[in-house]
């Protein structure tokens, strides 16, 4: 089974702080991907990289960046965080050959 | 662009229930993904469908992908407290909107 690991469940900041949010997967996919959940707007893709070092912009980059620096680990980094970023973030990692995405348990992120 | 059309939004029934959920595009998908999500949690694969006309069981979970590869329905049988959660169908990295399903005891 794939399986797909991030660093926290639940995160508290302050507006300004800058929030590391990591995830790791174990099966040596190229793609993983960095989602945001809100309620009535479904997953918005925030980046994705197709290899390590490589990234592409999502539909809502701004406020984001990543980091791909191996090729199990991809990494959200939120330089100065908003209250407006309070969301759950979901990472998740792809299969290519049936073109299908796994899941990270997701980490719910409050920006005080 | 490609669009994935879930229905119904939004679903509350009765344990013991049956209710079917559909996911429908214009576009054609060489594959499309069925998932559950328990509130405060990541999506759950349930079924990776491939082939047009496939259907894949999962216990009381039964899945359809269209002849044509545009559409596929998720059906459930005899519903149950447990089988609460949003449902999400996805296709080429696109994902619709989910069907909230509530199931009461």
């Amino acid at each position: 089974d794939v399986k797909v690991t991030q660093s926290s469940r639940y995160l508290v900041k302050r507006t300004g702080e800058k929030v590391f949010l990591e995830c790791v997967q174990d099966m040596d996919h190229e793609n993983m991907f960095w989602y945001r959940q809100d309620p009535g707007l479904g997953l918005r893709l925030i980046y994705f990289s197709y290899d390590v070092k490589m990234k592409e912009k999502g539909d809502i980059p701004e406020g984001y960046s990543v980091s791909r620096e191996k090729k199990e680990r991809f990494s959200l980094i939120l330089e100065s965080a908003s209250t407006n970023q309070t969301s759950m973030y979901l990472c998740a990692s792809l299969r290519l050959s049936t073109d299908t995405q796994y899941f990270g348990p997701g980490t719910r992120l409050t920006v005080l | 662009t490609q669009l994935l059309e879930q229905s119904p939004q939004f679903l509350s029934i009765q344990e013991g229930e049956n209710l079917t959920v559909y996911c429908n595009s214009s576009s054609v998908f060489s594959s499309l993904q069925w998932y559950r999500q328990e509130p405060g949690e990541g999506p759950v694969l349930l079924v990776t469908v491939v082939t047009g006309g496939e259907v894949k069981k999962l216990k009381r979970l039964t899945f359809q992908f269209g002849d044509a590869r545009k559409d596929s329905s998720l059906h459930i049988t005899a519903a149950q407290p447990g089988d609460t959660g949003l449902y999400l169908c996805a296709g080429a990295r696109i994902f619709g909107q989910g069907t909230e399903l509530s199931v009461k005891p």
